[in-house]
């Protein structure tokens, strides 16, 4: 099946400092990515829709500027937070639609999520 | 009111209890998936189903798109099944709706 993968699945860093995330569809072309955000014991919120090619749409509430994101081919977007701070500290998870072929519904696949701790 | 109600939000169970998770949401859908987070975060994706019945190894989904409810079924439970079970809907557009979530703990 269609697999979506994060890399680091975990990462450490210090205040101030600058982590990217990369979200990755192994075996199959997304145009589209997004990128959620899960505090604890919370729902998955969206964050922004990154398309392949343009700028990502942001949801209401989330800083362009501190999260950025760049979707550069059909098989990798990455999402970077800038400048960390301990409220970043958050599990962050991709998901990627399917764009090839004709579907009845666009199958959309979720990443296993990479926690990042910011101290 | 949450456009997609999970129940119960907590459930324990003994090893080898049949279990059941609800899903009920308020939306259109495309699709609705089922996903599994573990206690480290990691995110699986078990099923997505638009209509009708999957099964894959112990676990059934079932839905019925007309009335907007969806089951996750494990059968023959097992203390490597404790997790979150989120329930996600979608897409609208863009927009994606997520449960908040039933935590399953099996006890050997």
């Amino acid at each position: 099946g269609a697999v979506v993968s994060q890399h680091p699945s975990r990462v450490i860093c210090k205040s101030g400092t600058s982590v990217k995330i990369e979200c990755r569809s192994l075996d199959f072309q997304a145009t589209t990515m997004f990128w959620y955000r899960q505090f604890p014991k919370q729902s998955l919120m969206l964050m922004a829709t990154s398309n392949e090619g343009s700028k990502a749409t942001y949801e209401q509430g989330v800083e362009k500027d501190k999260f950025l994101i760049n979707h550069a081919s059909l098989t990798l977007s990455t999402l970077t937070v800038t400048s960390a701070h301990p409220e970043d500290s958050s599990f962050y998870i991709c998901s990627a639609r399917d764009s090839g072929g004709v579907r009845l519904y666009n199958e959309q696949f979720f990443g296993p999520g990479t926690r990042l701790t910011v101290l | 009111k949450n456009e997609v109600e999970q129940s119960p939000q907590n459930l324990t169970a003994q090893e080898g209890e049949f279990i059941t998770i609800n899903c009920s949401y308020s939306v259109g859908i495309s699709a609705l998936h089922w996903l599994q987070q573990h206690p480290g975060g990691g995110i699986v994706s078990l099923f997505m189903l638009s209509s009708g019945k999957k099964k894959h190894g112990r676990l059934i989904a079932t839905i019925n798109i007309q009335e907007k409810h969806s089951s996750l079924h494990i059968t023959a439970s097992h203390p490597r099944d404790s997790a979150v079970y989120i329930c996600a809907v979608g897409p609208t557009g863009n927009q994606f709706y997520f449960g908040t979530g039933t935590s399953l703990t099996v006890i050997p």
